[in-house]
C-alpha cells in the first residue's frame, strides 16, 4: 500500500524559510519509473506544481518559483524535502507531495500523479 | 510554460446527466494530458492519464478524449459521488507541469 504524508510548520512568518517533509512508504525512490513531486493549492484556488525529484537526483522546478525552491531526498529514510525561501502571505496554501509515475508506451512516456498525501496547510502571517 | 484553460469554470447538472468538461492547451501536447477529481478537503485523485486511459479502479462512466490542444472529460451518467472539482494537467516533455484552473461540478 502506497502512502505519503506531509509534515512541517502550520504557520510561518513573512520572509522566513519553509521546510516541508514528505515521508512515504510502499514504494522506493530508487527506480527510474518513480519520482516524487510537490504541488500546492491556495485556499479555493487551483493546483500548482512546484518541484520534482528523480531517483538519480535530477531536480525540476516551477519556472516562476525556481529561485526560491530546493528539493532534496533522503532515500534511507524514504523522505523528500522541500524548502521555500522568502515566504509571503500569497504562499499560504495546502502543500501536497505526490508519487509521480510513468507509463511507457511505444507512443511515449506518460507521467502522472497517482498517489497523493493528505496535504498540509501552511499559513504565512506575521 | 504551457497554459491549460478549462471550460466551463463551473456547471450545474443532475444525477443521470451526461457531462462534458473541456481543456485546451496553449500549444500542442499530443496526448500528454491527465484528469483529476478533487472533493472538498481531499487531495486530487487521478481519473484519466494519456488523455484517454482510465486509471485502475475508476468507474467506466468516466472517459477522456482528445489530442493536440483540445481535450474532453466526459461523465456518461452522473452519480451523486461525482460532484466535485475536476482538473486537467499536462505532462508534455519535461517539467514544468501545469494544471487547468479547475471545473466545479455542482448539483442542480
Amino acid at each position: 500500500q502506497v502512502t505519503l504524508k506531509e509534515s512541517g510548520p502550520a504557520l510561518v512568518k513573512p520572509t522566513q524559510t519553509l521546510t516541508l517533509t514528505c515521508t512515504f512508504s510502499g514504494f522506493s525512490l530508487t527506480t527510474p519509473e518513480v519520482r516524487v513531486s510537490w504541488i500546492r493549492q491556495p485556499p479555493g484556488k487551483a493546483l500548482e506544481w512546484l518541484a520534482r525529484i528523480d531517483w538519480d537526483n535530477d531536480k525540476f522546478y516551477s519556472t516562476s518559483l525556481k529561485t526560491r525552491l530546493a528539493i532534496s531526498k533522503d532515500t534511507s529514510k524514504n523522505q523528500v524535502l522541500l524548502t521555500m525561501t522568502n515566504m509571503d502571505p500569497v504562499d499560504t496554501a495546502t502543500y501536497y507531495c505526490a508519487r509521480t509515475l510513468v507509463k511507457s508506451r511505444s507512443s511515449g512516456s506518460y507521467w502522472y500523479f497517482d498517489d497523493w498525501g493528505q496535504g498540509t496547510l501552511v499559513t504565512v502571517s506575521s | 510554460d504551457i497554459q491549460m484553460t478549462q471550460s466551463p469554470s463551473s456547471l450545474s447538472a443532475s444525477v443521470g446527466d451526461r457531462v462534458t468538461i473541456t481543456c485546451r492547451a496553449s500549444q500542442s501536447i499530443s496526448n500528454y494530458l491527465n484528469w483529476y477529481q478533487q472533493k472538498s478537503g481531499k487531495p486530487p485523485q487521478l481519473l484519466i492519464y494519456a488523455a484517454s486511459s482510465l486509471q485502475s479502479g475508476v468507474p467506466s462512466r468516466f472517459s477522456g478524449s482528445g489530442s493536440g490542444t483540445d481535450f474532453t472529460l466526459t461523465i456518461s451518467s452522473l452519480q451523486p459521488e461525482d460532484f466535485a472539482t475536476y482538473y486537467c494537467q499536462q505532462s508534455f516533455n519535461s517539467p514544468p507541469y501545469t494544471f487547468g484552473q479547475g471545473t466545479l461540478l455542482e448539483i442542480k
